[in-house]
């Protein structure tokens, strides 16, 4: 067990809806990562925040968006779903935004998009 | 752009040694991951390299060389449990300190009896 938490652990939605992830750190850790991992895509970083500000981005698609906020839990928020975003999305932590702070993964939401 | 290789699939034999290569293009480099991952779960951390050179945590080692863009993990005296994928990722060229990992592939390794 990492410390990260994430839930839901399993989401099934219809093409079209919208769905809002939710990931609560390890107690003390100020950065929070996302990241989704698909069959043919592998484990691809979306967005990073540290301290309630945006620190890095990745491919994250225009219909996703991420904040972090004040208590340091983070929320990913997806909409006008499509069946390609079925997918396991992993948040991970780490103590700082920097060099070196190895990241923590939490054990991931499983959204099936129908 | 970041370019991370690694073979997808390895076979070894419980109690045998196996070596997991990785090599990468990125722009700049800050650090490389190894990671383990069972399927369906979170990725958990083995090893990292910032230093050219070798790096020893009990059963597994991870080697890294810059000037050559590559790495590799060696899983010794291997276990069932050792069946998993394994994930090199590369942190590259730092923008406004931020902490982003590419990841490659994976590499699934069997361990057969």
């Amino acid at each position: 067990d990492s410390g990260v938490t994430q839930t839901p652990k399993h989401l099934i939605t219809a093409t079209g809806q919208r769905v809002t992830l939710r990931c609560s750190p390890r107690s003390g850790d100020l950065s929070v990562y996302w990241y989704q991992q698909s069959l043919d895509q592998g484990l691809q970083f979306l967005i990073q925040y540290y301290n309630g500000e945006e620190r890095a981005k990745g491919n994250i698609l225009e219909r996703f968006s991420a904040q972090q906020f004040p208590d340091l839990h983070s929320e990913l928020n997806l909409s006008s779903l499509e069946l390609g975003d079925s997918a396991l999305y992993f948040c991970a932590s780490s103590l700082r935004a920097g060099v070196g702070y190895e990241q923590y993964f939490g054990p991931g939401t499983r959204l099936t998009v129908t | 752009g970041q370019n991370i290789d690694q073979p997808t699939e390895m076979t070894a034999t419980e109690g045998a040694i196996v070596q997991i290569n990785c090599t990468y293009q990125t722009s700049g480099f800050n650090g490389l991951f190894w990671y383990q991952q069972h399927a369906g779960e979170a990725p958990t951390f083995l090893s990292y390299n910032v230093l050219d050179g070798l790096e020893e945590k009990g059963r597994f080692s991870s080697f890294l060389s810059r000037s050559k863009g590559y790495s590799y993990l060696l899983l010794k005296e291997l276990q069932m449990k050792d069946s998993a994928s394994y994930l090199c990722a590369v942190r590259g060229e730092i923008k406004a300190a931020g902490n982003k990992l590419t990841f490659g592939g994976g590499t699934r390794v069997l361990v057969k009896p």
